[in-house]
This record gives structure tokens, sequence and C-alpha cells, in this order.
């Protein structure tokens, strides 16, 4: 599975947009990118994933370039409850593809 | 639906001794994983079963954890003995089979903190 970069840390304004990068320029065509994110003391939650098209979901949306080498993560209005690490993981989306966790983003949503 | 659950939510053991985590995935999903967790860092996969057979253990250090899901429900990890580095959380994840739908996301369990004395 492809690796990914993601910046170390991020803040945010509390009611603006966050918005996470992640770089994947190694990814293969049959590679979903998936999000998770981690909030203290919890195990990792699901966000959202895609292919190649933009995604939406009631928790985020993920876009992805066109050449599939990096994708944005995009928290449209952060409260504080957003606080937490967001990884960013490329997989195939079968039983063997494994799924590699990076050390993440850690986002920091501010009053 | 019932989220994974993993017992104990905390275990502190002297080097040396053994120590046991238990997992209970949510009902139907075939895929089950344990995952090692440092501080600081992400999750490392250890094992991965599909139903009660293992699909990759490569990370898995045999000399030492062990990992059994028997009849394809429940999954125990062991380590035996501890060492001062196993100190860490370890999460258990379950996922549905891939021809059931196409979302692969993991649902996670909250973990077992273990530290090592």
């Amino acid at each position: 599975d492809a690796k990914t970069t993601q910046p170390t840390s991020m803040d945010c304004a509390e009611g603006r947009a966050a918005n996470l990068p992640c770089n994947h320029s190694t990814i293969s065509g049959n590679e979903y990118v998936y999000w998770y994110r981690q909030i203290h003391s919890q195990g990792p939650q699901y966000i959202i994933h895609g292919l190649k098209n933009n995604e939406t979901n009631e928790m985020a949306s993920l876009i992805i370039t066109e050449d599939r080498k990096s994708s944005t993560l995009i928290l449209p209005h952060a409260t504080l409850r957003d606080t937490a690490v967001y990884y960013c993981i490329v997989r195939v989306n079968t039983n063997a593809g494994k799924s590699t966790f990076g050390d993440g983003t850690t986002l920091t949503v501010k009053p | 639906e019932a989220g994974v659950a993993q017992s104990p939510r905390y275990k502190i053991i002297e080097k040396r001794q053994s120590v046991a985590f238990w997992c209970n995935p949510i009902s139907g999903h075939a895929t089950l994983y344990w995952y090692q967790q440092i501080l600081g860092q992400g999750p490392k996969l250890l094992i991965q079963f599909q139903n009660n057979g293992v699909v990759d253990d490569s990370q898995l250090p045999k000399d030492r954890f062990s990992a059994e899901r028997l009849k394809g429900v429940d999954s125990t990890l062991k380590i035996q003995p501890a060492k001062l580095e196993d100190s860490a959380v370890y999460l258990c994840a379950s996922s549905l089979l891939p021809r059931r739908q196409l979302n692969y996301g993991y649902t996670f369990g909250s973990g077992t903190r273990l530290t090592v004395v």
C-alpha cells in the first residue's frame, strides 16, 4: 500500500473551515483514499473515503486532485470537538488491503 | 449497532509477566485487526484475520506475541513475556467483507492501555 505525507499539526478557528492536506504521490490506480480521526483516548473513527471523485458526507468533504497524487479533507465548520489527530491512508478496496497509519495531523480548533 | 468491544480498558504488569487482551467485533464483520499504538505515533498493524484465518501477521513479534480468533468471532491477543517497550494502546478493529459493500472503513474499539513496569 502506498504511503502518505501529512503536516504534523494545524490550527483552525472555531466556525471556520479546516482544510487538511495529504500527499500520496505513489498511489496506485486501484487504491482508495481513506480518512480517519482519533480523539484523545479513543480509537480512530472512520470519516470518509474516495477513489477519484470528490465525496461529501455528514462529517466532511474529500477533494481528490485529478492526478490523484494529493487530497484535502474539509471540515466545513470546525468545532472544538473536531480537535483530534487526522490520518490519511491509501489502500486497495479488497480484504487484502492494509490500512497503514502514519503519524497523522494534529488539528487544534481554537475558540 | 453495537461497537467493537475490548477489555480490559487498562492493564499494568511487570516486565516478563504475561497479559491477554480480548476483542469482540461488530456482529457480521468477518475481518478483524489488532493494532499497536505507541504514545505519539499512529497505529501499527500487528495481525489481520478473515473469519478465523490469519491474512497478515508479518509485523507480529511472534517470539512473544500470539493471537487467535476462535470460531471467527471473538479474538484474543497475548504477550508472553512482556517487555518495557510493549507499553502501548492495543486497538482492535473490524470491517465487513469486500462483497458486501464498497466502504471498507474500519470500526475501532476504544483500546486497552498496557503499561509494563
